[in-house]
């Protein structure tokens, strides 16, 4: 049964900082990694799609990599900004079963 | 280009009362999900349908929940009755095809069982 994990689960930082949250998964037989954005009483955001054939994605001060072999991935957030407070999920679609399946998230405050 | 669309957004029920909650994915979207989100937790598969078929139910708790979609469109999703345990958002969610394909997620619902 594929588990997904998120490291740290609540992160709190001073702007201007840059970031790592990590996203590690048990089965290594996905077709992607999607990381989410979610804000209070929201729904969810799509950041970052990783196919399994690729290593990484960017997208403005967003970077996300991937291991499919180690079954790990990490977001990068380079310069943090307050408007950046959310929370973080990262999903995996299986391959066996096409299910996109969550993990519980990272939970990230900047203050100024 | 429209977004999914969700509603109600927020619905307050009594225990043993029913809901229903409905979702209109994106134009030409064939796979459809719906999640439950407890707080603090994150999105938990429900059900799962390409076009009108259901392709995973394995979460659905049967005997309360059920979920149709309706000419492999829009979905509802219903509970009845309703526990105290009920209380989450419920998220639809919807994308282009299985395999290597972008999710899409709806504002959710926010369901309050009192």
């Amino acid at each position: 049964k594929q588990e997904v994990t998120q490291i740290p689960a609540a992160l709190s930082v001073p702007e201007g900082e840059n970031l790592v949250l990590n996203c590690s998964f048990t089965d290594s037989a996905i077709y992607n990694l999607q990381w989410f954005r979610q804000d209070p009483g929201k729904g969810l955001t799509s950041l970052l799609l990783i196919q399994s054939s690729q290593r990484e994605q960017t997208s403005g001060r967003l970077n996300a990599s991937l291991d499919k072999s180690s079954g790990r991935s990490t977001l990068y957030i380079a310069a943090s900004q307050p408007g950046d407070s959310a929370t973080y999920l990262c999903a995996v679609r299986e391959g066996n079963t096409d299910k996109l399946i969550f993990g519980t998230g990272t939970r990230l405050q900047v203050f100024p | 280009e429209a977004g999914v669309a969700q509603s109600p957004r927020y619905k307050i029920i009594e225990k043993r009362q029913s809901v229903a909650f409905w979702c209109n994915p994106i134009s030409g979207h064939a796979t459809l999900y719906w999640y439950q989100q407890i707080l603090g937790q994150g999105p938990k598969l429900l059900i799962q349908f390409q076009n009108n078929g259901v392709v995973d139910d394995s979460q659905l708790p049967k005997d309360r929940f059920s979920a149709e979609r309706l000419k492999g469109v829009d979905s509802t999703l219903k509970i009845q009755p309703a526990k105290l345990e009920d209380s989450a958002v419920y998220l639809c969610a919807s994308s282009t095809g299985p395999m290597n394909t972008e999710a899409f997620f709806g504002q959710g619902t926010r369901l309050t069982v009192v």
